[in-house]
């Protein structure tokens, strides 16, 4: 089974909101991913979690605020966002980085986030 | 510098028929990793292929099939009998070295014609 779930699948909010994106794996993956997806546009890596620790931050705002509760849970808190945050939120899971077909990155849905 | 690109925007294909992607990259390491991955409109990135750099056979999966030319750094992918569920956005994506990071193209639109 390679399902990633997310909820919610749309969030709107206000500028002066929190909400938080929830992920969900239960492929025992080690790593797990959030990106960030503008229409017609490929995704952009936020940040990267290894066994619960986060290993990349790709330089994004403080806005954004990811926890990594267990191995088989990502949440993504928002706080303060600006509308041109408005995007679709993908989480990912892999095998911790490796040689072959492992390190297949499997998404969830997605969440469409607008922001007002 | 570009590290995956995808040349063709959109495509239009006829039913039944096969339609290849075509896909570049652009990396100096010798471990790496080529990924395709389906997009439809609904959003869910959908994993289709994996082909390893150390891999001397194509990969193929059901109607999906990798052509990997590794002197040429392509990685073209290959849909056989196009149906009308395959209209979507396809990604080429790579993984360099020991990184967790993907590298994406920008993406082809193929719409499937009845």
């Amino acid at each position: 089974d390679t399902e990633v779930t997310q909820t919610p699948k749309h969030l709107v909010m206000g500028m002066t909101n929190k909400k938080s994106l929830k992920c969900e794996q239960h492929m025992g993956h080690r790593a797990m991913y959030w990106y960030k997806q503008k229409a017609k546009k490929p995704p952009e890596l936020m940040f990267v979690y290894s066994y619960e620790k986060l290993s990349i931050n790709e330089s994004v705002p403080s806005r954004f605020s990811p926890e990594c509760p267990n191995s088989s849970l990502l949440n993504l808190h928002l706080h303060a966002l600006q509308p041109e945050d408005s995007a679709l939120y993908l989480c990912a899971s892999s095998q911790v980085v490796g040689a072959g077909s492992g390190e297949t990155q499997y998404f969830g849905p997605g969440t469409r986030l607008l922001v007002l | 510098a570009q590290k995956i690109t995808q040349t063709q925007p959109g495509m239009f294909v006829q039913e039944k028929e096969a339609v290849t992607l075509d896909c570049t990259y652009d990396t100096s390491d010798q471990s790496y990793g080529l990924f395709w991955y389906k997009q439809p409109s609904s959003g869910e990135m959908i994993f289709l292929i994996y082909q390893g750099s150390y891999d001397e056979q194509n990969a193929t999966e059901g109607r999906y099939s990798l052509n990997f030319q590794k002197a040429r750094k392509s990685a073209n992918l290959v849909i056989s009998a196009s149906q009308l569920g395959d209209s979507a956005m396809y990604f080429c994506a790579m993984r360099e070295g020991p990184r967790y990071k993907l590298s994406f193209g920008a993406g082809t639109t193929v719409t499937v014609r009845a």
